[in-house]
């Protein structure tokens, strides 16, 4: 078990750039999570995918904002036009899926910057 | 719509004191509930989950915790401290509705172990 990896740990940009995040998930899990944790904050949920499919998104998630799992494997996070607003920590979790009592296992996150 | 409080923001206990963190539900049905914590740059790791039957929950690290449907709360409680529990510790409640989507976290409560 290897774990739910993210990449990269850290990214500074500037205000109106675009950025990508990656989730790698545990390689047996078929759901992947997005969440966003700002400072002094839980982590709040963005979207989910089962497989490739992309079957709930929050509010939270803008226009600017695109996530996909284009294979069923690994996701990306990608940010238009970044804010500063949008500097956080961008956390993937992942979990075998379907069952309400699957735990979800989390990556270490990326922390965001918007300068 | 679900959510949790966690009443406390900063906990400070000495090494070997026992320790309780609070955490309040809303949730229309039966939670699903969870654990969570978070040390600096370190991802969300779970301690322990309830989800039915028992409604004391053991979980890893000498941590356990108590679902009480009557005052909707599922409090954490560690009978001794270790210098290595210093850490942001999350309540969550998953939705019991086809499964746990998404999570939604409480503020979170950040512990202080002094010697």
């Amino acid at each position: 078990d290897t774990g739910v990896s993210q990449d990269p740990r850290h990214k500074i940009t500037k205000r109106g750039q675009n950025v990508t995040f990656r989730c790698d998930p545990i390689s047996e899990h078929n759901r992947l999570y997005w969440y966003r944790q700002t400072l002094g904050q839980g982590p709040e949920f963005l979207t989910y995918f089962q497989n490739e499919a992309q079957l709930e998104k929050s509010r939270l998630l803008s226009d600017r904002f695109s996530a996909e799992r284009p294979k069923g494997s690994f996701s990306t996070l990608e940010i238009q036009r970044t804010e500063q607003g949008d500097s956080a920590m961008y956390l993937c979790a992942s979990s075998l899926g379907g069952q309400g009592t699957d735990t979800q296992y989390f990556g270490p996150g990326t922390r965001l910057t918007v300068l | 719509a679900q959510s949790v409080t966690q009443p406390d923001i900063h906990i400070t206990v000495s090494e070997g004191a026992s320790l309780e963190l609070r955490c309040n539900y809303s949730y229309g049905a039966t939670p699903y509930l969870f654990w969570y914590v978070q040390s600096p740059g370190q991802g969300l790791q779970l301690l322990l989950k309830y989800f039915s039957g028992d409604t004391l929950v053991q979980g890893i690290k000498g941590f356990e915790a108590e679902f009480k449907r009557s005052q909707s709360s599922f409090n954490l409680r560690k009978p001794s401290v270790h210098w290595s529990d210093a850490a942001e510790y999350f309540c969550a409640v998953g939705s019991s509705n086809f499964g746990n989507e998404k999570l939604t976290f409480g503020t979170g409560t950040r512990l202080t172990i002094i010697p």
